[in-house]
């Protein structure tokens, strides 16, 4: 079976400062991907980053960057310099590839609040 | 370009009412995704469809969930009679088949049944 942990119900931040929201996964697949979604109080939600499991780098976009550990399962999430902006719920997701799914399946969130 | 369009974006009726939920995903994605989303189930898939054909509905609850895919810029998430305990977030969701890296939500329709 597959199933994405995030065990950080909560977490603060002050503005600026670096922050590290974690996310383990478990699969039998040796190919998968690994999601961050970010849902503000809106509701909308809008992906952030993505890690192939063969990804030999991690992955990077913009303050966001994947710390990928493929021997520990886990696929934490870093976002660097917060902004108020950043406050939020996050979402870690995987997808695989056992039986030629597109489904992801979805940790429980983690929600961020950066302070000034 | 238009994103995922969900309509409508509040609904509100009576436990035992039909209440039909609609999508339009972005033009050339030919995957279709229903997600559910709750305090108590986090993000569930319910269904999710390829050039149109349902490919997993595993995630559907019961009978009175029933979806639609009639066309490449239309699908619909029926549920009939709706119960209280199916107050939730409906979100669509589309990609192009296979490469769900590239995965856009709509808004989501919140859907609250008294």
């Amino acid at each position: 079976a597959q199933k994405i942990t995030q065990t950080q119900p909560g977490m603060f931040v002050q503005e600026k400062e670096a922050v590290t929201l974690d996310c383990t996964y478990d699969t039998s697949d040796q190919s998968y991907g690994l999601f961050w979604y970010k849902q503000p109080s809106s509701g909308e939600m809008i992906f952030l980053i993505y890690q192939g499991s063969y990804d030999e780098q991690n992955a990077t976009e913009g303050r966001y960057s994947l710390n990928f550990q493929k021997a520990r399962k886990s696929a934490n999430l870093v976002i660097s310099a917060s902004q108020l902006g950043d406050s939020a719920m996050y979402f870690c997701a995987m997808r695989g590839r056992l039986y030629n799914t597109d489904k992801l399946i979805f940790g429980t969130g983690t929600r961020l609040q950066v302070f000034p | 370009d238009a994103g995922v369009i969900q309509s409508p974006r509040h609904e509100v009726t009576e436990m035992g009412q039909e209440v039909t939920l609609r999508c339009k995903p972005i033009s050339g994605h030919n995957s279709l995704f229903w997600y559910r989303q709750t305090m108590m189930r986090g993000l569930e898939l319910l269904i999710y469809f390829n050039n149109n054909v349902p490919i997993d509905d595993s995630g559907m609850p019961e009978d009175r969930f029933s979806a639609k895919m009639p066309n490449a810029s239309f699908s619909t998430l029926k549920i009939q009679p709706s119960e209280p305990r199916d107050s939730a977030v409906y979100f669509c969701a589309s990609s192009l088949q296979g490469r769900v890296e590239k995965l856009f939500f709509g808004s989501g329709t919140q859907l609250s049944v008294l």
